[in-house]
Protein backbone atom coordinates (compact mmCIF):
# COMPACT_ATOMS: atom_id res chain seq x y z
CA UNK A 1 0.00 0.00 0.00
CA UNK A 2 1.31 3.90 -0.48
CA UNK A 3 2.74 4.62 2.65
CA UNK A 4 4.60 8.37 2.98
CA UNK A 5 6.24 9.09 5.81
CA UNK A 6 7.65 12.77 6.37
CA UNK A 7 10.59 13.66 9.09
CA UNK A 8 13.07 15.93 9.89
CA UNK A 9 10.47 18.70 12.09
CA UNK A 10 11.63 20.12 14.81
CA UNK A 11 12.60 23.46 16.50
CA UNK A 12 14.33 25.69 15.16
CA UNK A 13 15.37 29.59 15.84
CA UNK A 14 13.96 32.49 13.06
CA UNK A 15 15.99 33.08 10.43
CA UNK A 16 17.51 29.53 10.67
CA UNK A 17 17.23 26.35 7.75
CA UNK A 18 15.68 22.92 7.67
CA UNK A 19 15.09 20.20 5.57
CA UNK A 20 12.12 17.97 5.86
CA UNK A 21 11.91 14.40 4.24
CA UNK A 22 9.40 12.20 3.10
CA UNK A 23 10.26 8.48 2.20
CA UNK A 24 7.79 6.86 -0.17
CA UNK A 25 6.66 3.44 -0.87
CA UNK A 26 4.02 0.88 -2.52
CA UNK A 27 4.25 2.51 -5.71
CA UNK A 28 6.39 3.47 -8.69
CA UNK A 29 7.76 6.81 -7.18
CA UNK A 30 9.41 8.68 -10.32
CA UNK A 31 5.72 8.40 -12.10
CA UNK A 32 3.80 10.69 -9.86
CA UNK A 33 4.52 14.29 -8.66
CA UNK A 34 3.96 15.53 -5.14
CA UNK A 35 3.00 18.25 -2.92
CA UNK A 36 3.89 19.63 0.04
CA UNK A 37 0.90 20.80 1.62
CA UNK A 38 1.20 22.71 5.76
CA UNK A 39 -1.45 23.38 8.23
CA UNK A 40 -0.80 25.48 11.07
CA UNK A 41 -2.20 25.20 15.03
CA UNK A 42 -5.83 24.99 14.83
CA UNK A 43 -6.00 26.53 11.45
CA UNK A 44 -6.18 25.21 7.79
CA UNK A 45 -4.76 23.61 5.33
CA UNK A 46 -2.10 25.78 2.90
CA UNK A 47 -0.67 24.07 -0.14
CA UNK A 48 3.11 24.83 -0.27
CA UNK A 49 4.74 22.87 -3.36
CA UNK A 50 4.66 21.07 -6.10
CA UNK A 51 7.00 18.99 -7.96
CA UNK A 52 6.20 16.96 -11.06
CA UNK A 53 7.06 13.01 -11.82
CA UNK A 54 10.60 14.16 -13.19
CA UNK A 55 11.77 17.17 -10.86
CA UNK A 56 11.94 19.18 -13.67
CA UNK A 57 8.92 21.69 -13.22
CA UNK A 58 8.37 23.33 -10.11
CA UNK A 59 5.71 25.50 -8.00
CA UNK A 60 5.30 27.29 -4.86
CA UNK A 61 2.82 28.95 -2.74
CA UNK A 62 3.55 33.07 -3.06
CA UNK A 63 4.20 32.69 0.85
CA UNK A 64 7.20 30.82 0.34
CA UNK A 65 8.61 31.58 -2.78
CA UNK A 66 11.97 32.52 -2.94
CA UNK A 67 12.88 30.11 0.50
CA UNK A 68 11.47 27.19 0.47
CA UNK A 69 13.31 24.61 -2.76
CA UNK A 70 11.51 21.71 -3.51
CA UNK A 71 13.21 18.70 -4.68
CA UNK A 72 13.27 14.84 -5.50
CA UNK A 73 15.79 11.97 -5.37
CA UNK A 74 13.90 9.12 -7.74
CA UNK A 75 16.77 6.57 -7.14
CA UNK A 76 15.64 7.41 -3.23
CA UNK A 77 12.18 7.73 -3.63
CA UNK A 78 12.81 10.77 -1.15
CA UNK A 79 11.35 13.99 -1.56
CA UNK A 80 12.72 17.05 0.11
CA UNK A 81 11.81 21.04 1.32
CA UNK A 82 14.56 23.13 1.55
CA UNK A 83 13.40 25.24 4.00
CA UNK A 84 15.47 28.23 4.53
CA UNK A 85 15.47 32.24 6.27
CA UNK A 86 12.46 30.65 8.31
CA UNK A 87 9.61 32.92 10.25
CA UNK A 88 7.35 32.04 12.80
CA UNK A 89 4.67 32.09 10.42
CA UNK A 90 6.16 28.49 9.00
CA UNK A 91 5.29 27.16 12.28
CA UNK A 92 3.05 24.60 11.11
CA UNK A 93 2.76 20.62 10.67
CA UNK A 94 4.18 19.46 6.77
CA UNK A 95 2.81 17.65 5.11
CA UNK A 96 3.90 15.17 2.20
CA UNK A 97 1.05 14.24 -0.59
CA UNK A 98 1.03 12.19 -3.48
CA UNK A 99 -0.44 13.48 -7.00
CA UNK A 100 -3.09 12.05 -8.44
CA UNK A 101 -0.73 12.21 -11.73
CA UNK A 102 2.19 12.71 -12.75
CA UNK A 103 2.32 16.42 -12.87
CA UNK A 104 -0.24 18.53 -10.77
CA UNK A 105 -2.83 16.60 -9.81
CA UNK A 106 -5.29 16.89 -6.92
CA UNK A 107 -3.20 15.14 -3.73
CA UNK A 108 -4.56 12.06 -3.28
CA UNK A 109 -2.58 9.92 -0.31
CA UNK A 110 -0.73 12.04 2.43
CA UNK A 111 1.66 11.49 5.24
CA UNK A 112 0.86 11.38 8.65
CA UNK A 113 3.15 14.98 8.77
CA UNK A 114 5.69 16.43 10.55
CA UNK A 115 5.74 19.51 13.21
CA UNK A 116 8.22 22.54 12.06
CA UNK A 117 8.09 24.95 15.05
CA UNK A 118 10.05 28.52 14.66
CA UNK A 119 10.69 29.99 17.59
CA UNK A 120 13.60 31.89 19.56
CA UNK B 1 -4.33 33.52 -6.93
CA UNK B 2 -7.49 32.17 -7.08
CA UNK B 3 -9.29 32.38 -3.48
CA UNK B 4 -11.82 29.48 -2.51
CA UNK B 5 -14.56 30.71 0.23
CA UNK B 6 -16.96 27.83 1.65
CA UNK B 7 -19.59 27.87 3.15
CA UNK B 8 -21.13 27.93 5.73
CA UNK B 9 -18.07 28.01 8.26
CA UNK B 10 -20.03 25.75 10.50
CA UNK B 11 -23.05 23.10 9.80
CA UNK B 12 -24.69 21.59 13.01
CA UNK B 13 -26.96 18.59 11.87
CA UNK B 14 -27.74 15.24 13.02
CA UNK B 15 -26.83 11.76 11.99
CA UNK B 16 -29.12 10.47 9.36
CA UNK B 17 -29.99 13.93 7.78
CA UNK B 18 -28.28 15.97 4.68
CA UNK B 19 -25.69 18.09 4.15
CA UNK B 20 -24.74 20.56 1.61
CA UNK B 21 -21.50 22.38 1.78
CA UNK B 22 -20.28 24.99 -0.55
CA UNK B 23 -16.99 26.42 -2.43
CA UNK B 24 -17.20 29.14 -4.24
CA UNK B 25 -13.91 30.28 -6.77
CA UNK B 26 -12.79 33.88 -7.48
CA UNK B 27 -12.02 32.85 -10.67
CA UNK B 28 -13.18 30.11 -12.97
CA UNK B 29 -11.96 27.03 -11.84
CA UNK B 30 -9.57 25.33 -14.87
CA UNK B 31 -11.03 22.49 -16.24
CA UNK B 32 -12.94 21.66 -13.18
CA UNK B 33 -9.86 20.35 -10.90
CA UNK B 34 -11.68 21.01 -7.67
CA UNK B 35 -11.32 18.88 -4.89
CA UNK B 36 -12.34 17.77 -1.30
CA UNK B 37 -11.03 16.82 1.43
CA UNK B 38 -12.24 15.53 4.90
CA UNK B 39 -10.16 15.75 7.64
CA UNK B 40 -10.97 14.48 11.44
CA UNK B 41 -8.39 15.41 14.53
CA UNK B 42 -4.91 14.68 14.68
CA UNK B 43 -5.23 13.19 11.26
CA UNK B 44 -4.17 13.98 7.85
CA UNK B 45 -6.66 14.49 4.81
CA UNK B 46 -8.43 12.16 2.91
CA UNK B 47 -9.45 12.74 -0.44
CA UNK B 48 -13.02 12.59 -1.17
CA UNK B 49 -13.90 14.14 -4.72
CA UNK B 50 -11.83 15.41 -7.18
CA UNK B 51 -12.53 16.63 -10.88
CA UNK B 52 -15.58 18.34 -9.37
CA UNK B 53 -17.26 15.37 -9.09
CA UNK B 54 -15.36 11.76 -9.25
CA UNK B 55 -14.96 9.98 -5.93
CA UNK B 56 -11.77 8.68 -4.90
CA UNK B 57 -10.72 5.15 -4.09
CA UNK B 58 -12.79 3.58 -1.35
CA UNK B 59 -15.25 6.23 -0.78
CA UNK B 60 -18.65 6.09 0.03
CA UNK B 61 -21.69 6.70 -2.22
CA UNK B 62 -23.56 8.70 0.23
CA UNK B 63 -20.43 11.47 -1.12
CA UNK B 64 -20.89 13.72 -3.99
CA UNK B 65 -19.91 16.48 -5.49
CA UNK B 66 -21.02 18.62 -8.38
CA UNK B 67 -19.70 22.32 -9.82
CA UNK B 68 -18.29 24.24 -12.30
CA UNK B 69 -16.67 27.09 -13.15
CA UNK B 70 -16.83 29.19 -9.89
CA UNK B 71 -19.22 27.43 -8.35
CA UNK B 72 -19.21 24.06 -6.51
CA UNK B 73 -20.78 22.08 -3.99
CA UNK B 74 -20.44 18.59 -1.85
CA UNK B 75 -23.71 17.02 -0.77
CA UNK B 76 -23.52 14.02 2.21
CA UNK B 77 -26.62 12.31 1.37
CA UNK B 78 -26.95 10.93 5.05
CA UNK B 79 -24.76 11.68 7.82
CA UNK B 80 -23.33 8.99 9.63
CA UNK B 81 -21.68 9.50 12.78
CA UNK B 82 -17.76 9.14 11.07
CA UNK B 83 -18.77 12.09 8.79
CA UNK B 84 -18.72 14.51 11.42
CA UNK B 85 -15.15 16.49 10.64
CA UNK B 86 -13.91 19.67 8.80
CA UNK B 87 -14.37 19.88 5.22
CA UNK B 88 -11.98 21.81 2.32
CA UNK B 89 -12.05 22.37 -1.04
CA UNK B 90 -8.83 22.73 -3.47
CA UNK B 91 -8.52 23.89 -6.87
CA UNK B 92 -5.61 22.40 -8.38
CA UNK B 93 -5.90 23.66 -12.12
CA UNK B 94 -4.22 26.97 -11.38
CA UNK B 95 -0.98 27.41 -9.43
CA UNK B 96 -0.82 28.53 -7.00
CA UNK B 97 -2.92 25.67 -5.68
CA UNK B 98 -5.45 27.28 -2.94
CA UNK B 99 -7.79 25.81 -0.20
CA UNK B 100 -10.68 26.83 0.71
CA UNK B 101 -10.68 28.00 4.79
CA UNK B 102 -12.69 24.72 5.93
CA UNK B 103 -16.47 24.00 6.50
CA UNK B 104 -16.83 21.99 10.20
CA UNK B 105 -19.43 19.73 9.94
CA UNK B 106 -20.37 19.14 13.93
CA UNK B 107 -23.62 16.91 15.55
CA UNK B 108 -26.61 18.54 16.55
Amino acid sequence: QVQLVESGGGVVQPGRSLRLSCAASGFTFSDYGLHWVRQAPGKGLEWVALIWYDGEHKNYADSVRGRFTISRDNSENTLYLQMNSLRAEDTAVYYCARSRSYDYGAPDFWGQGTLVTVSS
Amino acid sequence: EIVLTQSPGTLSLSPGERATLSCRASQRVSSGYLAWYQQKPGQAPRLLIYGASTRATGIADRFSGSGSGTDFTLIISRLEPEDFAVYYCQQYGSSPQTFGQGTKLEIK
